[in-house]
């Protein structure tokens, strides 16, 4: 079965400052491999994705992910983070055996000014 | 605004009351979704609808009812709820069921159960 593994609950920065967070997921084909954002009081949004070619992929809002995949993982980046990044991001994986995506259990990021 | 609109934004029930949350899209998608969302808890699968057929049902109690009338609204009927489902419940659309496909979130419905 597909798992995902978000090793931080929290993660804390400066504005300006820059992002990686971590995601790990256990499949043994290649995945497709997701990361989204929730702010306080919504849903889900996507902020990039990856099914396959170019292992680094490009999002919404300044974010890139790198997918690796002889360590397993699809961390997240942004090189300066602004206040408004405050939120809870998650990562999913979904695969040829279950089509639906599994989540995380997500990473808070708190920005400070 | 991601086209999905969940009603009640917040429900507040007692253990014996009847109540159903809403969901609809109007985006064109085949595909929905409800969700469970508890405090730093992975996002859980409740129930997946495709083409107004149900595809997932992952263990959920009974107590949970989904209901998919067409494939642009999305029910789930509550009745003799416990505290322990006192939780974020959202609702989710995609093109079809397929992995690859973007999910779009509703702001979800904040349930509490006393």
């Amino acid at each position: 079965a597909q798992s995902v593994t978000q090793p931080d609950i929290h993660i804390t920065v400066s504005e300006g400052a820059s992002l990686e967070l971590r995601c790990n997921y256990s499949y043994g084909a290649t995945p497709y491999l997701f990361w989204y954002v929730q702010s306080p009081g919504q849903g889900l949004q996507l902020l990039l994705k990856y099914f396959s070619g170019d292992t680094l992929v490009q999002g919404i809002k300044g974010f890139e992910a790198e997918f690796k995949r002889s360590q397993s993982s699809f961390n997240l980046r942004k090189p300066s983070v602004h206040w408004s990044d405050a939120a809870e991001y998650f990562c999913a994986v979904a695969s040829g055996g279950s089509y639906i995506p599994t989540f995380g259990r997500g990473t808070s990021l708190i920005v400070h000014p | 605004e991601t086209g999905v609109t969940q009603t009640p934004r917040h429900l507040v029930m007692g253990m014996t009351n009847k109540k159903s949350l809403k969901c609809e899209q109007h985006l064109g998608h085949n595909a929905m979704y409800w969700y469970k969302q508890s405090a730093k808890k992975p996002l859980e699968l409740m129930f997946v609808y495709s083409l107004e057929e149900r595809v997932e049902n992952n263990s959920v109690p009974s107590r949970f009812s989904p209901e998919c009338p067409n494939s642009s609204h999305l029910f789930l009927h509550l009745h003799t709820l416990q505290p322990e489902d006192s939780a974020l419940y959202l609702c989710a659309s995609s093109l079809t069921d397929r992995g690859n496909e973007k999910l779009f979130f509703g702001s979800g419905t904040q349930l509490s159960v006393l």
